[in-house]
């Protein structure tokens, strides 16, 4: 079955970099889209970004853009999600999920938390 | 960019009663909206997507109808491991969105 597996959540200070990994099994991945989806603590559901299957276009959302970068790596199943110049405000649980249709989200990892704070 | 609104934002049910969950977007969607579940420590479950197809493994008691602008998610009779909150969603290739959530608890 579809296993996606996030990586790299760890407690960093304002205007601070940290790169997740999600590695994803049970799929071909090559063919998906991937995204990114994080939540707040206390709060709701977030979209931060995705990336197109053929890595050809990478979308974000207003808050994120400029200081975040998704990328994919077909040969180990991975993509990954480049952070800079983090904010308080970027504390959150963020998920690795698959794309459907471009249009929908059908399988997410666990998650994995990042804590921005001085 | 598209907003979607959900009511209302807390409904207080009891296992066996019908919950009818709401989402309204700013602008046309047609039918792509997608409904998901997440309970706390858990991430989100995909529930329904196209407006009114079940995922994979989804019960029957779920279902989803709407167009346009307007959406509902019904589960006909809440069974205990249904209180959790729900959250619609709309993508159009380029920006996705949630909306803020309906949190179904125990009355």
């Amino acid at each position: 079955q579809v296993q996606l597996v996030e990586s790299g959540g760890d407690v960093v200070q304002p205007g601070m970099s940290l790169r997740l990994s999600c590695v994803a099994s049970g799929i071909i991945f090559s063919s998906h889209g991937m995204h990114w989806v994080r939540q707040a603590p206390g709060k709701g559901l977030d979209w931060v970004s995705f990336i197109y299957s053929d890595g050809s276009n990478q979308f974000y959302a207003d808050s994120v853009k400029g200081r975040f970068t998704i990328s994919r790596d077909d040969a180990t199943n991975t993509v990954y999600l480049q952070m800079n110049s983090l904010r308080v405000e970027d504390t959150a649980v963020y998920y690795c999920t698959r794309d459907r249709a471009k249009a929908f989200l059908d399988s997410w990892g666990q998650g994995t938390l990042v804590t921005v704070s001085s | 960019e598209i907003v979607l609104t959900q009511s209302p934002a807390t409904l207080s049910l009891s296992p066996g009663e019908r919950a009818t969950l709401s989402c309204r977007a700013s602008q046309y969607v047609a039918r792509s909206l997608a409904w998901y579940q997440h309970k706390p420590g858990q991430p989100p479950r995909l529930l329904i997507y196209d407006t009114s197809n079940r995922a994979t493994g989804i019960p029957a008691r779920f279902s989803g109808s709407g167009s346009g602008t307007d959406f509902t998610l019904t589960v006909s009779s809440l069974e205990p491991d249904d209180f959790a909150v729900y959250y619609c969603q709309h993508g159009n290739s380029r920006l996705f969105t949630f909306g803020p959530g309906t949190k179904v608890d125990l009355k």
